[in-house]
């Protein structure tokens, strides 16, 4: 079975500084990870995605992520916080033997970003 | 760029009711899918859809959900008699073509509330 863990349920930075937003996976197969965003009232927006390919992923807003087999994470980062960056962030896991997704969410991270 | 869009954004029923939750995914999309988020827990998996079947369902979908594509163009959820463990968030998401690699796009959810 895949899960993932998100290790904080709440991360509180400064605006300026760096963004760490922790998650480990758990999966049978090579998998597909995923970062989510989500803002108050707001659906889920993709951040980005690992799918075997680089290692370290760009997405958007200036977030990047680093798959690590060998630590099983894929923890999000961002040099520089800003406060339109207070949202829920979710980890995500997909499965890649299966043709059809049934993604697999951690429990959120919640950032504060404080002036 | 194009968006899943769901309606209403905040359905309140009471217990026992029939609701439905529509869903109008993005247009060129062939793969959609419902999750739900119960306040303050995960994002659950609950069925995925392709070719006017289901392809896969968790075990919280049960014989009281349903879902349909009765037009080519919505992609409703039912809730044949609702419960107040029904009470949560609902997302509809679409992808284009099958593949872990594919990411998900979201709707920005109907918020289900059981009275």
């Amino acid at each position: 079975a895949q899960s993932v863990t998100q290790l904080d349920s709440h991360v509180s930075v400064s605006e300026g500084t760096p963004v760490l937003l922790r998650c480990n996976y758990s999966s049978s197969y090579s998998p597909s990870l995923f970062w989510y965003v989500q803002h108050p009232n707001k659906g889920l927006q993709l951040l980005l995605k690992y799918t075997s390919a680089a290692t370290l992923v760009k997405g958007i807003n200036g977030f990047e992520a680093e798959f690590k087999k060998s630590e099983t994470s894929f923890h999000l980062t961002k040099p520089s916080a800003h406060m339109s960056d207070a949202a829920e962030y979710f980890c995500v896991v997909s499965p890649m033997n299966t043709g059809f997704q049934k993604l697999v969410f951690g429990t959120g991270t919640r950032l504060l970003v404080s002036p | 760029e194009p968006e899943v869009t769901q309606t209403p954004s905040h359905q309140v029923t009471q217990m026992g009711q029939e609701v439905i939750l529509r869903c109008v995914p993005i247009s060129n999309h062939l793969y959609f899918y419902w999750y739900r988020q119960i306040l303050g827990q995960k994002v659950e998996f609950l069925v995925s859809f392709y070719n006017n079947e289901i392809s896969e369902k968790s075990e919280i979908f049960d014989d009281q959900f349903s879902v349909e594509r009765p037009d080519g163009s919505n992609f409703t959820l039912k809730i044949r008699s609702t419960k107040l463990e029904d009470s949560a968030m609902y997302f509809c998401a679409s992808t284009i073509a099958s593949g872990s690699n594919q990411p998900q796009h979201f709707g920005d959810g109907t918020r289900l509330s059981i009275l």
